[in-house]
């Protein structure tokens, strides 16, 4: 079982509405992940985050999402206003924070735009 | 683009079968190269992985073998059993804490008693 907690499982949304993930990694771990599946299975990378910094975004997340993993909180990703193709499989996933590279997944949140 | 892509999006192979995932790159400063497993309705869990100081490296029945000029790699099955019939996804990425992986789209493998 996902050490590495992501709720809710499904989110539906209409469009333009803000729809907001929450990710808690596996404890110990100071390194999260997100990431986007689409329907053709391609993984996306969204942002990382090393305990409260983020390390690394894409264009379209700095513009369209607002993301954050504040001390003693869950991880968040909110859609600021959701259109149809962020319907998508969302996945955080942690890792240790050591030269090792593995990654822990979620089971992910499925978010539908309607 | 994709940086990392499958060729295979579906193989069946029967039980005891060798079984061959292939995954090309494009990006050729990638120094860490995966293969991550993943059951229906679970999470993707690391398989095996390999950095690029050597070429193989093998864990029971699975290998990986690394070709870096080719900017390729691939994941050996041998003794293929039932419980190998899960979606493989091949990632590849820079070594380094916090450095992000890419991923392909996975090949789903079913392996037939």
């Amino acid at each position: 079982n996902s050490k590495v907690i992501q709720t809710p499982r499904y989110l539906v949304k209409g469009q333009g509405q803000k729809a907001k993930m929450r990710c808690i990694p596996e404890k110990g771990h100071p390194v999260v992940f997100w990431y986007q599946q689409n329907k053709n299975n391609e993984f996306k990378f969204l942002i990382n985050f090393q305990n409260q910094e983020v390390l690394q975004q894409i264009d379209m997340t700095e513009k369209r999402f607002s993301a954050e993993c504040p001390s003693n909180s869950p991880c968040s990703l909110e859609i600021q206003s959701s259109e149809a193709g962020d319907s998508a499989l969302y996945l955080c996933a942690s890792s240790d924070g050591t030269s090792n590279e593995r990654l822990f997944f979620g089971h992910g949140t499925k978010l539908s735009v309607l | 683009g994709q940086q990392v892509k499958q060729s295979s999006p579906s193989l069946t192979v029967q039980e005891g079968g060798i079984l061959i995932l292939n995954c090309d790159y494009e990006n050729d400063m990638f120094d860490y190269f995966a293969w991550y497993k993943k059951y229906p309705d679970n999470s993707p869990t690391l398989l095996i992985s390999v950095r690029s100081n050597v070429d193989k490296r093998e864990d029971g029945r699975f290998t990986v073998f690394l070709n870096k000029s080719g900017k390729h790699f691939s994941l050996h099955i041998t003794a293929s059993q039932p419980e190998d019939t899960a979606v493989y996804l091949c990632a590849a990425g820079l070594q380094g804490t916090g450095s992000k992986l890419s991923f392909g789209k996975g090949a789903k493998l079913t392996v037939s008693p």
